[in-house]
């Protein structure tokens, strides 16, 4: 069991590229969320899924986009990459309501992504 | 939103228990206390959250005041891999259908020989 797998672990970007990074779980979860962590810092929440075909945004959606086209799966794309997005980005998931409200978030281990 | 107060670090000795303090005077009713950890490099790991009573289980036990306007984590036998920043967190209000978390700043929890 697998739980949350985040792809690539690493990636340095030249400021204007793009890049998809993407978050894959086989727990079954309904919700699923993008946060980014700068150094000393919490996480912040980007933007999240509460199913299949559904995103919103969070804390700091700017400069990112999302889609959930299958429920195992969630992508979150940089379209013009700049250095002010150098962090590290978790993905996370969880079952949703009202099965289960208060079940915790199971995190991946992160994309470490500098933006030179 | 509901916010959380954590003293920015601490230390525990080996071997001794480990008592995280947090604040979140601003809770409602119906909202859950849910601690998270992060250690080193590695994403955050869920420990253990709660209501109104106290909780325990295999990680940790969670003392909540009888207000809810405080809380307290408690490693009991603490090792050098439990050293990390533990989050406190208050479900954003209304976030049931969302399950949005904010996180703070943590406490730093540095376990020493």
């Amino acid at each position: 069991n697998a739980g949350v797998t985040q792809t690539p672990k690493f990636r340095v970007l030249k400021t204007g590229q793009s890049m998809t990074l993407l978050c894959a779980q086989d727990m079954n979860h309904e919700y699923m969320y993008w946060y980014r962590q700068d150094p000393g810092m919490g996480l912040r929440l980007i933007h999240y899924s509460v199913g299949e075909g559904t995103t919103a945004k969070g804390e700091v959606p700017d400069g990112y986009n999302v889609s959930r086209l299958k429920k195992q799966n969630f992508l979150l794309g940089l379209e013009s990459a700049a250095p002010s997005q150098t962090s590290v980005y978790f993905c996370a998931s969880s079952y949703g309501y009202p099965s289960t409200p208060h079940q915790p978030q199971h995190f991946g281990d992160g994309t470490r992504l500098s933006i030179l | 939103d509901a916010k959380t107060t954590q003293p920015t670090s601490m230390d525990c000795a080996e071997g001794r228990a480990a008592n995280l303090p947090c604040n979140h005077s601003t809770i409602s009713g119906n909202e859950y206390v849910y601690w998270y950890r992060q250690i080193h490099s590695q994403g955050p790991q869920y420990i253990i959250h709660g209501l109104k009573n106290n909780e325990t289980n295999e990680m940790a036990s969670l003392i909540i005041t009888e207000d809810r306007k405080s809380s307290t984590l408690i490693l009991p036998h603490a090792t050098l891999r439990d050293t990390a920043v533990y989050y406190c967190i208050v479900r954003v209000p209304g976030s049931s259908n969302t399950g949005k978390l904010i996180f703070g700043q943590g406490t730093t929890l540095q376990v020493k020989p």
